[in-house]
């Protein structure tokens, strides 16, 4: 079965500490996956996606197929960053046109 | 460029009370469209989606329906709403095929008493 499995609920950090938001997949396949986020009082928006394999706002991730993980990492956490972070899985194969999520990690990075 | 409507942005119904949630698409043609349920420590639960106009795929069973009369617009439905239907509902849409990311509505908090 396809999935998204986002292990905290909560991670909470202070300003300037690494942060590390993980993510494990169960699928098969060749996935595509997707961090979202959604900061108070905002729509939920794409945050990154590891075919581009870039930085965006100081946060990186990469795909590990060996561990099935796409973990979200910034090495100096901001207070701005403090948000809702899901991550998503999108399967390869054009049968499908769904984004399965995560349950979500709030990020709560104290001053 | 493309934007996405939904609307109401908040709704409180009664049990019992028929409900209608309409999102429309602009700027683009043809978009997959998806209806998701977001719940606190559940994530978001995808509800429908649709490749094309009256195609419609369920992910969940439950007390709602979707429609896609319009290539740009989605309606989430009940007829007799629930307690358990309460919840914050999600519109989304992406580019047909490929792997292009979802942009999201900005939501209905429904409350049903």
């Amino acid at each position: 079965a396809q999935r998204v499995t986002q292990p905290e609920k909560l991670l909470s950090v202070f300003k300037g500490a690494p942060v590390e938001l993980k993510c494990n997949y169960s699928y098969s396949g060749s996935p595509e996956l997707f961090w979202y986020v959604q900061y108070s009082r905002q729509r939920l928006q794409l945050l990154l996606r590891h075919i581009s394999r870039e930085s965006i706002k100081g946060f990186t991730a990469d795909l590990n197929k060996g561990e099935t993980s796409f973990h979200l990492k910034k090495p100096f956490a901001q207070e701005e960053d403090s948000a809702m972070y899901y991550c998503a899985l999108h399967p390869y194969g054009g049968a499908t046109n769904k984004l399965i999520f995560g349950t979500g990690t709030l990020l709560a990075v104290q001053p | 460029s493309q934007t996405i409507h939904q609307w109401p942005a908040t709704l409180v119904q009664p049990v019992g009370s028929p409900l209608s949630l309409e999102c429309t698409v602009e700027g683009t043609s043809n978009p997959n469209l998806y209806w998701y349920r977001q719940a606190a420590g559940r994530g978001l639960q995808l509800l429908f989606y649709s490749v094309g106009i009256g195609q419609i795929s369920s992910e969940v069973p439950q007390n709602l329906s979707a429609s896609r009369p319009q290539d740009r617009q989605f309606i989430l439905s009940s007829k007799k709403l629930l307690l358990s239907d309460s919840g914050f509902y999600l519109c989304a849409w992406r580019i047909a095929g490929g792997w292009s990311p979802l942009h999201f509505g900005n939501g209905t908090r429904l409350t049903v008493t």
